[in-house]
């Protein structure tokens, strides 16, 4: 069975400041996603990465793909209000069509 | 709209009852999903369609979960003699399903609530 693993589970900041949360696994993914979700909203798909090492940015967050394939950061620079949410990764392995969600990283931006 | 849609919403419900759960894909998605998510907790899998049919049901957690898709579009998913335990929010999601990457789209999802 493939697990994945969210770090940390909650995360309060103030505006302004980074964070990272973390993805972890001892399994291999062929690509792995970041979603946001929001309360009474489903998952929203942020960005997929697919190779060892690969770095993608969308505005101000960052997500890398560790080189092995088995763990992914997401940074955020200069937390906004907006920015506030659920953050779940999801990884794809051997059966592409099945993705295994980690437990979510609870993100709270305090103005 | 373009989105995945879910009804109802919201679902409240007695112990013992049936429930049905509404899915509407994105038009020309010919994956579909369901999972459930606790509080707290992230997203289960419970079934995956390929078209009409249903090659992995691994994650329906007893006999009572159902699940139907037809003209590969709508889906309903269906739990008899529902139970406290059966409390969750159910999430639908479609994808193209010839994808290497699988991006999965996701709707709002129905909160059930077993009393």
């Amino acid at each position: 069975t493939q697990l994945l693993e969210q770090s940390p589970q909650f995360l309060s900041i103030q505006e302004g400041e980074n964070l990272t949360v973390y993805c972890n696994s001892s399994s291999v993914f062929s690509s792995l996603q970041w979603y946001r979700q929001e309360p009474g909203e489903g998952p929203v798909l942020l960005v997929t990465v697919v190779t060892g090492g690969e770095v993608k940015k969308l505005k101000r967050l960052t997500f890398q793909f560790g080189d092995a394939r088995k763990d992914s950061s997401l940074h955020i620079t200069a937390a906004q209000t907006g920015d506030t949410g659920l953050y779940l990764c999801a990884g794809a392995g051997g059966s592409n069509y099945k993705l295994t969600f980690g437990k979510g990283t609870l993100l709270t931006v305090n103005p | 709209g373009a989105g995945v849609s879910q009804s109802p919403s919201n679902k409240v419900t007695e112990k013992g009852k049936d429930v049905e759960l509404r899915c509407d894909p994105i038009s020309g998605h010919t994956a579909l999903y369901w999972y459930r998510q606790r509080l707290g907790q992230g997203l289960e899998f419970l079934i995956y369609f390929q078209g009409n049919s249903a090659p992995d049901k691994s994650g329906l957690p007893s006999d009572r979960f159902s699940a139907e898709r037809t003209g590969e579009s709508v889906s309903t998913l269906t739990i008899q003699r529902t139970q406290q335990e059966d409390s969750a929010v159910y999430l639908c999601a479609s994808s193209l399903g010839n994808g290497i990457y699988n991006e999965q789209f996701f709707g709002p999802g129905t909160r059930l609530t077993v009393l």
